[in-house]
């Protein structure tokens, strides 16, 4: 079955940077465009940024564009987020999912890795 | 941007009741729109896709309608197991937007 797991989350100073990894399993990667939501303590889900199947194009919400880089590794099934610049209100748990190979709903997620952005 | 609003922001229903909740996008986005599950803890659970079909596993009691900018999920005879968090998402163009989320709670 399918199965994506986020990892590399932390506390991280302002300013600071991190990368965020999700192993995916159980599917063909390589077929899929992939997508990060995120989630503040207590709030909605935000999305974040999708990289296409063969990670030619990617989109970011604008609060992070410039600061976050989605990439993906075929060869290692693997999906990554470099942030950058990290401010308080980054500060989430961090999603990444799966688009649909149909159409382009997101249908599975991981369970997700926490952010923390303080002094 | 597409400006999603969930309505309302909490509600109360009794188990065995139905549950109308309501998603508004700021211009039309056809039928590309969906549906998810949070329950404290755990990550977002697909329940539909393109506006009213059921995922995988979805009980028939969890129902979608609506296209262009008026969307509702309806859940027929709550169970225990229903109250949760419910958001919508478009997915008709760059960026995606969620909802703010519904919270639907034991009355």
């Amino acid at each position: 079955q399918v199965q994506l797991e986020e990892s590399g989350g932390g506390v991280v100073r302002p300013g600071g940077s991190l990368t965020l990894s999700c192993a995916a399993s159980g599917f063909n990667f390589n077929s899929y465009g992939m997508h990060w939501v995120r989630q503040a303590p207590g709030k909605g889900l935000e999305w974040v940024a999708v990289i296409f199947s063969d990670g030619t194009h990617t989109y970011y919400t604008d609060s992070v564009q410039g600061r976050f880089t989605s990439s993906r590794d075929n060869s290692k099934n693997t999906l990554h987020l470099q942030m950058s610049s990290l401010r308080a209100e980054d500060t989430a748990l961090y999603f990444c999912a799966r688009e649909s190979g149909s159409d382009w709903f997101l249908d599975s997620w991981g369970q997700g890795t926490l952010v923390t952005v303080s002094s | 941007e597409v400006v999603m609003t969930q309505s309302p922001a909490t509600l109360s229903v009794s188990p065995g009741e139905r549950a109308t909740l309501s998603c508004r996008a700021s211009q039309a986005v056809s039928t590309n729109l969906a549906w998810y599950q949070q329950k404290p803890g755990q990550s977002p659970r697909l329940l539909i896709y393109r506006a009213s079909t059921r995922a995988t596993g979805i009980p028939v009691r969890f129902s979608g309608s609506g296209s262009g900018t008026e969307f509702t999920l309806t859940i027929s005879g709550l169970q225990s197991e229903d109250f949760a968090v419910y958001y919508c998402l478009h997915y008709y163009n760059w960026p995606r937007t969620f909802g703010q989320g519904t919270k639907v709670e034991i009355k």
